[in-house]
């Protein structure tokens, strides 16, 4: 099993709809999380991280479930310039933030 | 305003012949990271610093080295490339203060290999 698991898409939406991504982790001694953006041929970037409570950042909202060892991005009013992979990342907290990465979403938002 | 910077983005190099990856940060990050991404692939962490104290992932292989001469900048050398290694790799660093800190990635440097 993999450590953490996503759906690798693609999802396909039009301009404005909302999409939802999920991901899975295999250790429940995670204790950070996070989601990362990444273009195509570039570096990841932070998105946001993921807060126990749920956070939200404008249109993007996470949630994270440690009873279910599951994390979500919600997207709404998706934009053309969303389109890019999602990496769900974990940190592993051993000692160091060894970041554990998802194979990523990607998503297409269309005209 | 980069904060952490990697050169060259495109290496071309020869089958076998060394080659020197290089990242800087303004950060003053005590953590330094270099992944191997290849294409429709998670990153691969290969190795990290904490300050001065280097840490190998079990699975990468020997011919792939780091050097860390200061706080600022962290090499990847490949001592004879193959054509398996042909992949973007990254640079990222971290504050280790407490958890939940993000890494913060550099551009990149795509490897060919020919």
């Amino acid at each position: 099993r993999k450590e953490v698991e996503q759906d690798p898409g693609p999802f396909n939406v039009p301009e404005g709809a909302t999409v939802a991504f999920n991901c899975t982790y295999s250790n429940s001694a995670s204790q950070s999380f996070f989601w990362y953006r990444q273009d195509c041929r570039k570096e990841p970037k932070l998105l946001m991280s993921v807060y126990s409570s749920g956070n939200e950042d404008g249109r993007f909202t996470a949630q994270l479930n440690r009873a279910s060892q599951y994390i979500s991005l919600l997207i709404r009013d998706s934009k053309l310039s969303d389109s890019a992979t999602y990496l769900c990342v974990v940190n592993d907290d051993t000692g160091f933030q060894k970041l554990v990465f998802g194979t990523g979403t990607r998503l297409l938002v269309s005209p | 305003d980069a904060m952490v910077i990697q050169n060259p983005r495109y290496q071309v190099t020869q089958f076998g012949k060394p080659v020197t990856l290089s990242c800087s940060q303004t950060l003053n990050h005590n953590v330094m990271y270099w992944y191997q991404q290849k294409s429709s692939q998670a990153p691969k962490l290969l190795f990290h610093y904490y300050d001065k104290d280097f840490n190998n992932e079990a699975d990468t292989p020997d011919n792939f080295q780091s050097r860390r001469p200061n706080t600022s900048f962290c090499f990847l050398d490949i001592r004879s490339p193959g054509l398996g290694d042909a992949a973007m790799y990254l640079c990222a660093t971290s504050s280790p203060l407490g958890g939940g800190q993000p890494q913060h990635f550099g551009d990149g440097t795509r490897l060919s290999i020919l």
